[in-house]
């Protein structure tokens, strides 16, 4: 069974540091995206990205947070500068089908900004 | 923001007990509506992707409706055992998903 993976599971950090979130999506996957929850709230879209540019993103995908895929099997999420509400879980997702849903997510990285 | 509402938010069901909630979603931009599966501690897992009125999807003893026109659809479990407890959210695609609260379902033995 294939399987995204998301490092580290858990990251703490201060306020105004800056974090990446690491993912791993399926190999032959073209589509990844960047989902987030935060705490009994609903899933929130934040990106799309493929062929190394981003397809689409929220509004909550503002000039804080960027992606990248640096080596051609990492995919990351950056926030430049974390504030308070940005303590959420952060689930990535792949697919491999043209400008469909996410097919598997990861296990997700919950962020705790303190 | 789409307002893409599941019901109930909760639920108990007594094991070999059927069941059913429902995902309501706006019904114009219609792309696809998603199912997904989501035990704790696990990843979200896609169970059905829904494209067409009147569509109906099975999986083992998970299935599920679709009404475009009204905007809504029907996840369905027969016979629910405890390895079905889990949330599971509905995704409406208008390009990007919009997904819902969930609704949790809990399998007592």
């Amino acid at each position: 069974e294939p399987e995204v993976t998301q490092t580290p599971s858990h990251q703490v950090t201060q306020m105004g540091q800056e974090v990446i979130l690491r993912c791993v999506p399926i190999s032959n996957h073209l589509y990844f995206y960047w989902y987030r929850q935060i705490l009994g709230q609903k899933v929130e879209f934040l990106v799309s990205f493929y062929n190394n540019e981003i397809s689409e993103k929220s509004e909550i995908f503002d000039d804080q947070f960027s992606v990248e895929r640096p080596d051609g099997s990492n995919f990351t999420l950056k926030i430049r500068s974390t504030k308070l509400e940005d303590s959420a879980m952060y689930f990535c997702a792949s697919s491999g089908t043209s400008g469909g849903p996410p097919e598997y997510f990861g296990p997700g990285t919950r962020l705790t900004v303190l | 923001i789409l307002n893409v509402e599941q019901s109930p938010q909760s639920l108990h069901v007594q094991e070999g007990d059927s069941t059913n909630f429902t995902c309501s979603f706006p019904s114009s931009n219609f792309y696809a509506l998603h199912w997904y599966r989501w035990e704790t501690a696990k990843s979200p897992e896609a169970l059905f992707v829904m494209t067409l009125n009147g569509d109906e999807k099975k999986k083992g003893r998970i299935s599920a409706t679709l009404n475009t026109k009204e905007g809504y659809s029907y996840l369905y479990i027969k016979g629910s055992q405890p390895e079905d407890s889990a949330t599971y959210l509905c995704a409406f695609n208008d390009y990007k998903l919009s997904f819902g609260a969930g609704t949790t379902v809990t399998v007592r033995a």
